[in-house]
């Protein structure tokens, strides 16, 4: 069956520092994936995603993700952390046209 | 601006009352989506609807029921046969439900509270 992990639970960053959340996919056929950011009691914002072409992606607010097939990774990343980008981080994947299947969420927390 | 209205943003319910959940959009969007979200379980698909009298089971229908009479709109009720109401619920919509790049866009949520 279609899965996303996010094997983190909680990350902990240093402002200024870098960050990589990480994200698994489990998905025969050609995933389109997406990161999406929601801060507390709030909605999901998209923050980029990836259907095909060069696997590393640009996005909103600063953060990339890389796109590796042979290791079913679609990992987000920043140079440098903000105080404002602690939230919880959401990776899904689209298996059906409708489906969109979410990973279970890493909450980034960020210390002066 | 164009969005998603959910409303309202903090709903307590007695348990055994049916409850109506809200959400409008006015992106000119086709497709609709019900999300229930919980602490540590990511978002779980309730239900979708492509077009207007139309709409689908997701993974955890049991105990939900939808409409869509109207493209604006896909409220969301919560029966007294949902054994565990409690929860944060999040609307969703994208262009077109049939197209895989098209990302969805949420409103941001209500928080139900059955007691």
């Amino acid at each position: 069956a279609q899965s996303v992990t996010q094997p983190d639970i909680h990350i902990t960053v240093s402002e200024g520092a870098s960050l990589e959340l990480r994200c698994n996919y489990s998905y025969g056929a050609t995933p389109y994936l997406f990161w999406y950011v929601q801060s507390p009691g709030q909605g999901l914002q998209l923050l980029l995603k990836y259907f095909s072409g060069d696997t590393l992606v640009q996005g909103i607010k600063g953060f990339e993700a890389e796109f590796k097939r042979s290791q079913s990774s679609f990992n987000l990343r920043k140079p440098s952390v903000h105080w404002s980008d602690a939230a919880e981080y959401f990776c899904a994947v689209r298996t059906g046209f409708q489906k969109l299947v979410f990973g279970t969420g890493t909450r980034l927390l960020v210390s002066p | 601006d164009g969005g998603i209205t959910q409303s309202p943003k903090y709903l307590f319910r007695k348990e055994g009352q049916n409850v109506t959940l809200s959400c409008e959009q006015n992106l000119n969007h086709d497709a609709m989506y019900w999300y229930r979200q919980d602490p540590g379980q990511g978002l779980r698909l309730i239900y979708y609807s492509q077009i207007v009298n139309d709409f689908q089971k997701g993974d955890i229908a049991e105990g939900y029921s939808v409409s869509r009479e109207k493209k604006e709109s896909f409220p969301l009720t919560v029966t007294s046969a949902q054994k565990n109401p409690t929860a944060f619920y999040l609307c969703a919509s994208s262009i077109q439900g049939s197209s895989y790049n098209s990302p969805l866009h949420f409103g941001n949520g209500t928080r139900l509270t059955v007691t």
